[in-house]
């Protein structure tokens, strides 16, 4: 079955930009749209937006001015950039898939398959 | 954005109690309502997508319902592993934004 991992640095100086990738075995990235959703520290999850495998993304409008979602097909991939990050972009970072299921011509999406997330800390 | 809050934040129960988790959404949502649980230092984990459809694999005892505003997660006879943290999650428009989450915790 389809899984995901997240990797890149855990720790990120202020003001600079968080780079991750998210790299998708036993399945083609093709013909899905792939989330990114983080979880400061003991809080609640929050998304950041979604690509599709063509490039069209999708962003969150609080984080859309730092952040960037691309793909790379050939390398069944996905990343992340966040850039000018504070100490409020601490957190755990998670990819996951967004499923799709059609029942009477209504299109329901959810989030189907998860990375195990990487944690990335923001300090100097 | 659509705020999505929960209720309670968290609770104690023990097992074998039938449990339930509401989530009411600041504007219809439809039923374009999706249900997670998270177990500590793990990812989430679908429960329930279009506010009533369980997710492949998942026991039968998780139920959802609801549609517009107001929606409710049930457990119907809570078991050990069934301790952990729920978020309710709205797709109807983007962004997507989840419940601050119910902490199911053990009585």
């Amino acid at each position: 079955q389809v899984q995901l991992q997240e990797s890149g640095p855990g720790l990120v100086k202020p003001s600079e930009t968080l780079s991750l990738t998210c790299s998708v075995s036993g399945g083609s990235i093709s013909s899905y749209y792939w989330s990114w959703i983080r979880q400061p520290p003991g809080k609640g999850l929050e998304w950041i937006g979604y690509i599709y495998y063509s490039g069209s993304t999708n962003y969150n409008p609080s984080l859309k001015s730092r952040v960037t979602i691309s793909v790379d097909t050939s390398k069944n991939q996905l990343s992340l950039k966040l850039r000018s990050v504070t100490a409020a972009d601490t957190a755990v970072y998670y990819c996951a898939r967004r499923g799709v299921v059609v029942v009477d011509a209504t299109y329901y999406y959810y989030m189907d398959v998860w990375g195990k997330g990487t944690t990335v800390t923001v300090s100097s | 954005d659509i705020q999505m809050t929960q209720s309670p934040s968290s609770l104690s129960a023990s097992v074998g109690d039938r449990v339930t988790i509401t989530c009411r959404a600041s504007q219809t949502t439809s039923s374009y309502l999706n249900w997670y649980q998270q177990k500590p230092g793990k990812a989430p984990k679908l429960l329930i997508y279009g506010a009533s459809t369980l997710q492949s694999g998942v026991p039968s005892r998780f139920s959802g319902s609801g549609s517009g505003t107001d929606f409710t997660l049930t457990i119907s006879s809570l078991q050990p592993e069934d301790f952990a943290t729920y978020y309710c999650q709205q797709s109807y428009s983007i962004p997507w934004t989840f419940g601050q989450g119910t902490k199911v915790e053990i009585k």
